[in-house]
């Protein structure tokens, strides 16, 4: 997987939009990323990925850089249930590494009142 | 859909006690791993599996054992517990090589005393 750098925590005010950065400048040319959050003690939950064009769905946004060596997650109006861990990989897509999904530690996001 | 289920969701063992993590998946997925969480870190990948009959390891694969002789079950076997192996397991599950988009079970807490 490519290394990726994110800020270990950030806060938000509810309302407010959120915008968690994220690192990956060894990215390669086919290996996308992908965001994932871990709400208190729940199983990870997908958020969304992208691999060079901006994405949006119900969640959230994906804003990745022309050189992709960086990426922005925007959860557009947090509120408190967005309070969570928030992860971003970039998966290996090579044969003999593909599957060897690492995580860091990600960047916990508490959002007040 | 039950997606991602794993058992149990709480044990406790003694040292040198051996016992089997079960995780199913029904989404026929071929991809299937797992990871340990311990307390405020990131989650690290013990072992996976990209298809029925291959298996590989991760980051800490020590002391964990695993096969795969079914699509839907990925077991994780402890042949002998030690104290450093309590934490929270996950097991995540994806469809294919096409698409890395994690599923993942709601953990399992295990106690080593």
């Amino acid at each position: 997987d490519a290394k990726t750098t994110q800020p270990p925590s950030m806060d938000c005010a509810e309302g407010r939009a959120a915008n968690l950065p994220c690192n990956h400048s060894t990215i390669s040319g086919n290996e996308y990323v992908y965001w994932y959050r871990q709400i208190h003690s729940q199983g990870p939950q997908y958020i969304i990925h992208g691999l060079k064009n901006n994405e949006t769905n119900e969640m959230a946004s994906l804003i990745i850089t022309e050189d992709r060596k960086s990426s922005t997650l925007i959860l557009p109006h947090a509120t408190l249930r967005d309070t969570a861990v928030y992860y971003c990989i970039a998966p290996a897509r090579t044969t003999d590494s593909w599957g060897k999904f690492q995580f860091g530690a990600g960047t916990q996001v508490v959002v007040t009142p | 859909n039950a997606g991602v289920t794993q058992t149990p969701k709480f044990q406790v063992l003694k040292t040198g006690q051996s016992m089997t993590l079960q995780c199913a998946q029904d989404m026929n997925h071929e991809y299937m791993s797992w990871y340990r969480q311990d307390p405020g870190m990131g989650l690290r990948l013990i072992h996976y599996s990209v298809g029925a009959g291959i298996t590989d390891q991760g980051e800490v694969p020590n002391g964990y054992n695993v096969s795969r002789s079914t699509t839907e079950d990925f077991p994780l076997r402890l042949l002998s517990a030690a104290p450093s192996q309590t934490s929270v397991y996950f097991c995540a599950s994806s469809k294919d090589r096409s698409n890395e988009k994690l599923f993942f079970g709601s953990g399992t807490q295990l106690s080593v005393l």
